[in-house]
């Protein structure tokens, strides 16, 4: 258990509300990533922090922002919530040298 | 080409069988390779690190094909419970971002 834990862990949004989903980590590990997963697309990375207030972007990051302000949370904001963001959010800390991620349980995001 | 590449399946097969998957990477400069397993509506959850001189746990064996630029990942006496989508992961190395392929869909059949 990697300690990770993302809320809300279910939410139903309309078409141009902002949303905030959190990762909360226990561990103290540097690296967080936010992906997103889509049947026919897989994962895909959408931001990431390597630090306290650094951070950088995926490759599908349009629509989307991050705030790490502490090292144990990692926030992902739609500013404005589209259909095409219905999805399946999953947060991932690094935790060793070889880079390997262990994942949230996920958050299932639905926008009407 | 895309980056990450795996047979998306599905693969079906009865108890005890062996499967292999394999996983094609475009970037030659990629440093270090996963395999994750994933139950429906459920998280990835790392199966095996590959290393270059290929690794063993258990059941399962994993290798890497660095000239070819592919890894692997062998199943023997496959069980029901080894149902799951398998994900191939690589890291380029900025960051330790990973780029996963699609999966692919295991059933193991009674």
């Amino acid at each position: 258990d990697a300690g990770i834990t993302q809320s809300p862990r279910h939410k139903v949004t309309e078409t141009g509300t902002p949303v905030t989903l959190r990762c909360h980590q226990t561990e103290n590990h540097r690296y967080m990533y936010w992906y997103r997963q889509d049947p026919g697309h897989g994962l895909r990375l959408i931001h990431y922090s390597y630090g306290v207030k650094d951070t950088d972007k995926g490759e599908v990051s349009d629509g989307y922002s991050v705030s790490r302000s502490k090292t144990e949370d990692f926030l992902l904001t739609l500013e404005s919530a589209t259909s095409s963001q219905t999805s399946v959010y999953f947060c991932a800390i690094r935790t060793s040298g070889m880079g390997e991620q262990f994942f949230g349980p996920g958050t299932r995001l639905t926008v009407l | 080409r895309k980056e990450v590449e795996q047979d998306p399946g599905p693969f079906n097969v009865p108890e005890g069988a062996t499967v292999a998957f394999n996983c094609t990477y475009s970037n030659s400069a990629s440093q270090s390779f996963f395999w994750y397993r994933q139950d429906c509506r459920k998280e990835p959850k790392l199966l095996m690190s590959v290393y270059s001189s290929g690794n063993e746990d258990g059941r399962f064996t994993a290798q890497l094909n660095r000239a070819s630029q592919y890894i692997s990942l062998l199943i023997r006496d496959s069980k029901l419970s080894d149902s799951a989508t398998y994900l191939c992961a690589v890291n380029k190395g900025s960051n330790y971002k990973l780029t996963f392929g699609k999966g692919t869909l295991l059933t193991v059949n009674p």
